[in-house]
Protein backbone atom coordinates (compact mmCIF):
# COMPACT_ATOMS: atom_id res chain seq x y z
CA UNK A 1 0.00 0.00 0.00
CA UNK A 2 1.28 3.86 -1.24
CA UNK A 3 1.96 5.54 2.09
CA UNK A 4 3.74 8.07 3.92
CA UNK A 5 4.23 7.45 7.75
CA UNK A 6 5.39 9.23 10.82
CA UNK A 7 6.80 8.01 13.90
CA UNK A 8 5.86 8.91 16.94
CA UNK A 9 1.82 9.76 16.10
CA UNK A 10 1.88 11.20 19.98
CA UNK A 11 4.45 12.85 21.81
CA UNK A 12 4.67 14.83 25.00
CA UNK A 13 8.25 16.38 25.82
CA UNK A 14 9.93 19.43 27.80
CA UNK A 15 11.69 22.04 27.19
CA UNK A 16 15.36 21.21 25.76
CA UNK A 17 14.74 17.95 25.21
CA UNK A 18 15.62 16.86 21.34
CA UNK A 19 13.52 14.93 19.51
CA UNK A 20 12.96 13.38 15.85
CA UNK A 21 10.32 12.31 14.25
CA UNK A 22 10.60 10.05 11.86
CA UNK A 23 8.59 10.37 7.97
CA UNK A 24 9.06 7.31 5.51
CA UNK A 25 7.34 6.95 1.88
CA UNK A 26 7.53 3.70 -0.45
CA UNK A 27 6.35 5.33 -3.41
CA UNK A 28 10.00 6.46 -4.68
CA UNK A 29 8.95 10.42 -4.69
CA UNK A 30 11.40 12.74 -4.72
CA UNK A 31 9.77 15.43 -2.85
CA UNK A 32 9.75 15.59 0.45
CA UNK A 33 8.62 18.54 2.89
CA UNK A 34 7.18 18.94 6.60
CA UNK A 35 4.26 21.54 7.81
CA UNK A 36 2.98 22.30 10.90
CA UNK A 37 -0.69 23.15 11.60
CA UNK A 38 -2.14 25.37 14.46
CA UNK A 39 -5.44 27.11 15.01
CA UNK A 40 -6.04 29.43 13.07
CA UNK A 41 -2.88 29.51 10.95
CA UNK A 42 -3.19 26.67 8.51
CA UNK A 43 -0.71 24.74 6.99
CA UNK A 44 2.31 26.11 7.21
CA UNK A 45 5.78 24.92 5.80
CA UNK A 46 9.18 23.84 7.62
CA UNK A 47 11.88 22.49 5.75
CA UNK A 48 11.64 20.65 1.98
CA UNK A 49 13.46 18.52 0.22
CA UNK A 50 13.75 18.07 -3.14
CA UNK A 51 16.17 14.83 -3.50
CA UNK A 52 18.17 12.92 -1.54
CA UNK A 53 21.36 15.93 0.20
CA UNK A 54 18.98 18.69 -1.06
CA UNK A 55 16.82 20.44 1.02
CA UNK A 56 15.36 24.02 1.63
CA UNK A 57 13.66 26.20 4.44
CA UNK A 58 10.15 26.63 3.96
CA UNK A 59 8.14 29.74 5.57
CA UNK A 60 8.53 28.86 9.10
CA UNK A 61 12.17 26.37 9.57
CA UNK A 62 13.53 28.14 12.56
CA UNK A 63 13.96 25.62 15.80
CA UNK A 64 13.98 22.92 13.15
CA UNK A 65 16.32 20.68 11.33
CA UNK A 66 15.96 18.11 8.64
CA UNK A 67 18.03 15.57 6.46
CA UNK A 68 17.44 13.73 3.30
CA UNK A 69 20.24 10.83 3.05
CA UNK A 70 18.08 8.44 1.68
CA UNK A 71 15.13 9.21 -0.53
CA UNK A 72 12.57 7.03 1.61
CA UNK A 73 13.21 9.45 4.57
CA UNK A 74 12.91 12.91 5.79
CA UNK A 75 13.20 13.22 9.67
CA UNK A 76 12.53 16.27 11.37
CA UNK A 77 14.62 17.11 14.63
CA UNK A 78 14.16 19.53 17.32
CA UNK A 79 17.59 20.16 18.74
CA UNK A 80 15.97 22.25 21.65
CA UNK A 81 12.09 21.96 22.04
CA UNK A 82 9.78 24.63 23.34
CA UNK A 83 6.33 25.12 24.16
CA UNK A 84 6.05 27.43 20.75
CA UNK A 85 6.89 24.14 18.73
CA UNK A 86 3.91 22.26 20.26
CA UNK A 87 1.41 21.33 17.15
CA UNK A 88 0.34 19.56 14.72
CA UNK A 89 2.85 18.12 12.48
CA UNK A 90 2.37 16.76 9.16
CA UNK A 91 5.29 15.19 6.61
CA UNK A 92 4.05 15.06 2.85
CA UNK A 93 5.72 13.35 -0.50
CA UNK A 94 5.35 13.38 -4.34
CA UNK A 95 6.88 12.98 -7.33
CA UNK A 96 7.95 16.44 -9.16
CA UNK A 97 6.80 15.02 -12.53
CA UNK A 98 4.49 18.21 -12.93
CA UNK A 99 3.36 21.06 -10.08
CA UNK A 100 -0.30 18.98 -10.05
CA UNK A 101 1.06 15.88 -8.67
CA UNK A 102 -0.46 14.88 -6.07
CA UNK A 103 1.26 14.90 -2.40
CA UNK A 104 0.30 12.60 0.20
CA UNK A 105 0.23 13.22 3.52
CA UNK A 106 1.31 11.47 6.64
CA UNK A 107 -1.52 10.67 9.05
CA UNK A 108 0.13 13.48 11.46
CA UNK A 109 2.18 13.78 15.02
CA UNK A 110 0.87 15.57 17.64
CA UNK A 111 3.71 17.24 19.59
CA UNK A 112 3.37 18.93 22.83
CA UNK A 113 6.36 20.82 24.36
CA UNK A 114 5.89 21.48 27.88
CA UNK B 1 -1.84 40.52 3.62
CA UNK B 2 -1.64 36.67 3.48
CA UNK B 3 -1.33 35.22 -0.26
CA UNK B 4 -3.74 32.58 0.47
CA UNK B 5 -6.71 33.78 2.51
CA UNK B 6 -9.91 31.31 3.84
CA UNK B 7 -12.45 31.59 5.86
CA UNK B 8 -12.34 29.45 8.78
CA UNK B 9 -16.12 29.03 9.19
CA UNK B 10 -17.58 26.85 10.44
CA UNK B 11 -20.11 26.33 7.89
CA UNK B 12 -23.20 24.30 9.04
CA UNK B 13 -25.65 23.29 6.86
CA UNK B 14 -28.26 20.56 6.71
CA UNK B 15 -27.67 17.21 4.96
CA UNK B 16 -28.56 17.56 1.03
CA UNK B 17 -27.44 21.62 1.00
CA UNK B 18 -25.10 23.22 -2.20
CA UNK B 19 -22.13 24.30 -0.19
CA UNK B 20 -19.70 26.57 -1.58
CA UNK B 21 -16.38 26.86 -0.24
CA UNK B 22 -13.96 29.76 -1.36
CA UNK B 23 -10.71 31.18 -1.29
CA UNK B 24 -8.57 34.43 -2.55
CA UNK B 25 -5.41 35.41 -3.83
CA UNK B 26 -3.38 37.88 -4.36
CA UNK B 27 -0.09 36.52 -6.01
CA UNK B 28 -1.63 35.92 -10.39
CA UNK B 29 1.43 34.06 -10.78
CA UNK B 30 -0.78 31.15 -9.09
CA UNK B 31 -1.75 28.49 -12.03
CA UNK B 32 -2.43 25.67 -10.01
CA UNK B 33 -5.24 25.23 -7.86
CA UNK B 34 -5.85 22.52 -5.57
CA UNK B 35 -8.49 21.66 -3.06
CA UNK B 36 -7.67 19.42 -0.27
CA UNK B 37 -10.14 17.26 2.10
CA UNK B 38 -9.19 16.89 5.64
CA UNK B 39 -11.22 14.87 8.48
CA UNK B 40 -10.51 14.94 12.07
CA UNK B 41 -7.20 13.59 13.17
CA UNK B 42 -6.07 12.73 9.58
CA UNK B 43 -3.88 14.27 7.09
CA UNK B 44 -5.00 16.31 4.15
CA UNK B 45 -5.87 14.23 0.87
CA UNK B 46 -6.00 15.62 -2.69
CA UNK B 47 -9.38 16.24 -3.78
CA UNK B 48 -9.54 18.13 -7.14
CA UNK B 49 -6.93 20.31 -8.48
CA UNK B 50 -7.03 22.57 -11.84
CA UNK B 51 -5.23 24.30 -14.18
CA UNK B 52 -5.30 28.22 -15.07
CA UNK B 53 -9.14 29.45 -15.54
CA UNK B 54 -12.51 27.42 -15.71
CA UNK B 55 -14.61 24.74 -14.41
CA UNK B 56 -14.27 20.97 -13.21
CA UNK B 57 -16.44 18.93 -12.52
CA UNK B 58 -16.14 15.32 -10.65
CA UNK B 59 -19.32 14.00 -9.43
CA UNK B 60 -20.46 15.73 -6.63
CA UNK B 61 -17.59 18.06 -6.35
CA UNK B 62 -17.04 21.41 -9.29
CA UNK B 63 -14.11 23.48 -8.50
CA UNK B 64 -13.81 26.85 -10.09
CA UNK B 65 -11.31 29.17 -11.23
CA UNK B 66 -11.72 33.29 -11.94
CA UNK B 67 -8.03 34.34 -12.35
CA UNK B 68 -9.40 38.04 -12.89
CA UNK B 69 -10.54 38.27 -9.80
CA UNK B 70 -8.26 35.74 -8.02
CA UNK B 71 -11.09 33.68 -6.56
CA UNK B 72 -11.46 30.39 -6.40
CA UNK B 73 -14.36 28.14 -5.42
CA UNK B 74 -15.24 24.36 -4.35
CA UNK B 75 -19.28 23.44 -4.83
CA UNK B 76 -20.46 20.14 -3.21
CA UNK B 77 -23.88 19.24 -4.65
CA UNK B 78 -25.88 17.30 -2.54
CA UNK B 79 -24.00 17.32 0.49
CA UNK B 80 -23.73 14.17 2.78
CA UNK B 81 -22.35 13.99 6.67
CA UNK B 82 -19.64 12.11 5.16
CA UNK B 83 -18.56 15.25 3.75
CA UNK B 84 -17.63 17.08 7.04
CA UNK B 85 -14.39 18.10 7.74
CA UNK B 86 -12.12 20.66 6.80
CA UNK B 87 -11.75 21.54 3.41
CA UNK B 88 -7.97 23.15 2.61
CA UNK B 89 -7.06 25.81 -0.76
CA UNK B 90 -4.04 25.34 -1.91
CA UNK B 91 -2.15 27.20 -5.22
CA UNK B 92 1.50 27.47 -6.81
CA UNK B 93 2.72 28.88 -9.40
CA UNK B 94 3.91 26.69 -12.57
CA UNK B 95 8.03 26.89 -12.13
CA UNK B 96 7.15 25.52 -8.23
CA UNK B 97 6.00 22.62 -6.76
CA UNK B 98 5.82 24.15 -3.87
CA UNK B 99 2.35 24.94 -2.71
CA UNK B 100 0.65 27.78 -0.58
CA UNK B 101 -2.14 26.83 1.80
CA UNK B 102 -5.41 28.79 3.08
CA UNK B 103 -6.11 28.25 6.32
CA UNK B 104 -9.00 26.10 5.88
CA UNK B 105 -12.81 26.10 6.12
CA UNK B 106 -14.74 23.98 8.46
CA UNK B 107 -17.90 22.18 7.31
CA UNK B 108 -20.44 20.44 8.82
CA UNK B 109 -23.37 18.92 7.41
CA UNK B 110 -25.97 17.47 9.94
CA UNK B 111 -28.95 14.92 8.68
Amino acid sequence: EAQVTQNPRYLITVTGKKLTVTCSQNMNHEYMSWYRQDPGLGLRQIYYSMNVEVTDKGDVPEGYKVSRKEKRNFPLILESPSPNQTSLYFCASSFMRASTDTQYFGPGTRLTVL
Amino acid sequence: QKEVEQDPGPLSVPEGAIVSLNCTYSNSAFQYFMWYRQYSRKGPELLMYTYSSGNKEDGRFTAQVDKSSKYISLFIRDSQPSDSATYLCAMSTGGSYIPTFGRGTSLIVHP
